[in-house]
């Protein structure tokens, strides 16, 4: 069975700090992983999308990093400020039309 | 700007009211799914589509069912709602192939039985 597993579940950091997310999976045969925002009691953005055939992908001060061989992908971001505080989850497809299956995602505040 | 639309943001129903959840996609999506999500449980699956008149079970259908009669709209449906299904619901499309282009998520819509 397919599972993502994000450590940590919530993290507190001061703003202006570079902060790594980590996203974990157990079958390298992923098609692709995408990484989501969501703010409280809202749905989920979009932040970045990585294929299988790439290794990371950049979106302003966000970048994402995928390593099928360890079944690892991190979300890097830079110079982080108040407004970045939300959830942050990772998910995967595991083939052309799959479906998504999610990790329980980061809980991040960032303190002015 | 191109998004996916859910028609209610909050619902509050009375426990064995028949409830509609609408969603409607404006970038010619194939497929079309419906996920629950819940404190410590994260997000579900319940159903999916990957064509009109095309459903899927996803991980926990029972209780719901779906309705897609045209491309751009996908409905969930509680026959008989009940206070065990007060969640927040997430619609989200995709095209048939998502490895490039990924999954849009619509803003959701709080659902509270009581």
């Amino acid at each position: 069975k397919q599972e993502v597993t994000q450590i940590p579940a919530a993290l507190s950091v001061p703003e202006g700090e570079n902060l790594v997310l980590n996203c974990s999976f157990t079958d390298s045969a992923i098609y692709n992983l995408q990484w989501f925002r969501q703010d409280p009691g809202k749905g989920l953005t979009s932040l970045l999308l990585i294929q299988s055939s790439q290794r990371e992908q950049t979106s302003g001060r966000l970048n994402a990093s995928l390593d099928k061989s360890s079944g690892r992908s991190t979300l890097y971001i830079a110079a982080s400020q108040p407004g970045d505080s939300a959830t942050y989850l990772c998910a995967e497809t595991y083939n052309q039309g799959g479906k998504l299956i999610f990790g329980q995602g980061t809980e991040l505040s960032v303190k002015p | 700007d191109v998004k996916v639309t859910q028609s209610s943001r909050y619902l509050v129903k009375r426990t064995g009211e028949k409830v509609f959840l609408e969603c409607v996609q404006d970038m010619d999506h194939e497929n079309m799914f419906w996920y629950r999500q819940d404190p410590g449980l994260g997000l579900r699956l319940i159903y999916f589509s990957y064509d009109v008149k095309m459903k899927e079970k996803g991980d926990i259908p029972e209780g719901y069912s779906v309705s897609r009669e045209k491309k751009e709209r996908f409905s969930l449906i509680l026959e008989s709602a009940s206070t065990n299904q007060t969640s927040m619901y997430l619609c989200a499309s995709s095209k048939r192939h998502p490895g490039l282009y990924g999954y849009t998520f619509g803003s959701g819509t709080r659902l509270t039985v009581v």
